[in-house]
């Protein structure tokens, strides 16, 4: 089975500061990694996804997070945060493998907060 | 515009009363999913299906019905067997069932059942 952490519920910072949000994953099986945000009362948007290749991937808004093996962790991070960032974050991971589909396994999400 | 529609944004219902959420999509996917919301949960997988007139039951299934008569709807019936119904329900849906596809989410319908 596999499982999503991501240890902070919620996180401030100033704006045009620098952020990591933590995601760390448990499973037996290769994974594909998402990270979605959520603005108020709304769907789930992409952000980015590691599917293979290049461990560092990049959204179009600024967002990269690398993937690492190793520590079993795909951390989320942004050099300069804006105003318009402050929404939900949200962790998820599926199988690899055919058998196990599209089925996602999300984290708790971490609220990102920007303060003027 | 292509995209996942949800109705009601809002629904209210008494205790007791089934209540079906509508879900419909025009993006021609094929998987279709649904998903509940509770504060500081994350998401949970109440359904899924593949491909049209075949679902699945997800990780929190109990409680629910679904069906899937057309590819672009998947209506979500929560029944009165569901002990706690109050929550945001989230549809999404992905060309195929494939892992590599991204899901496409919808903009959420808010049941409060009181």
């Amino acid at each position: 089975a596999q499982s999503v952490t991501q240890l902070d519920s919620q996180v401030p910072v100033f704006e045009e500061a620098p952020v990591e949000l933590r995601c760390n994953y448990s499973s037996s099986v290769s994974v594909y990694l998402f990270w979605y945000v959520q603005y108020p009362n709304q769907g789930l948007q992409l952000l980015l996804k590691y599917l293979s290749g290049s461990t560092l991937v990049e959204s179009i808004n600024g967002f990269e997070a690398e993937f690492n093996k190793s520590q079993t962790s795909f951390h989320l991070r942004k050099p300069s945060v804006h105003i318009s960032d402050t929404a939900e974050y949200f962790c998820a991971v599926s199988d690899v493998h055919t058998g196990g589909g599209n089925k996602l396994t999300f984290g708790t999400g971490t609220q990102l907060k920007v303060e003027l | 515009d292509g995209g996942i529609t949800q109705s009601p944004k809002y629904l209210f219902r008494k205790e007791g009363q089934n209540v079906t959420l509508s879900c419909e999509q025009n993006l021609n996917h094929d998987a279709m999913y649904w998903y509940r919301q509770d504060p500081g949960q994350g998401l949970r997988l109440i359904y899924y299906s593949q491909i049209v007139n075949d679902f699945q039951k997800g990780d929190i299934a109990e409680g629910y019905s679904v069906s899937r008569e057309k590819k672009e709807s998947f209506p979500l019936t929560v029944t009165s067997a569901q002990k706690n119904p109050t929550a945001f329900y989230l549809c999404a849906s992905s060309i195929s069932w494939d892992s590599t596809y991204e899901q496409y989410f919808g903009p959420g319908t808010r049941l409060t059942v009181t």
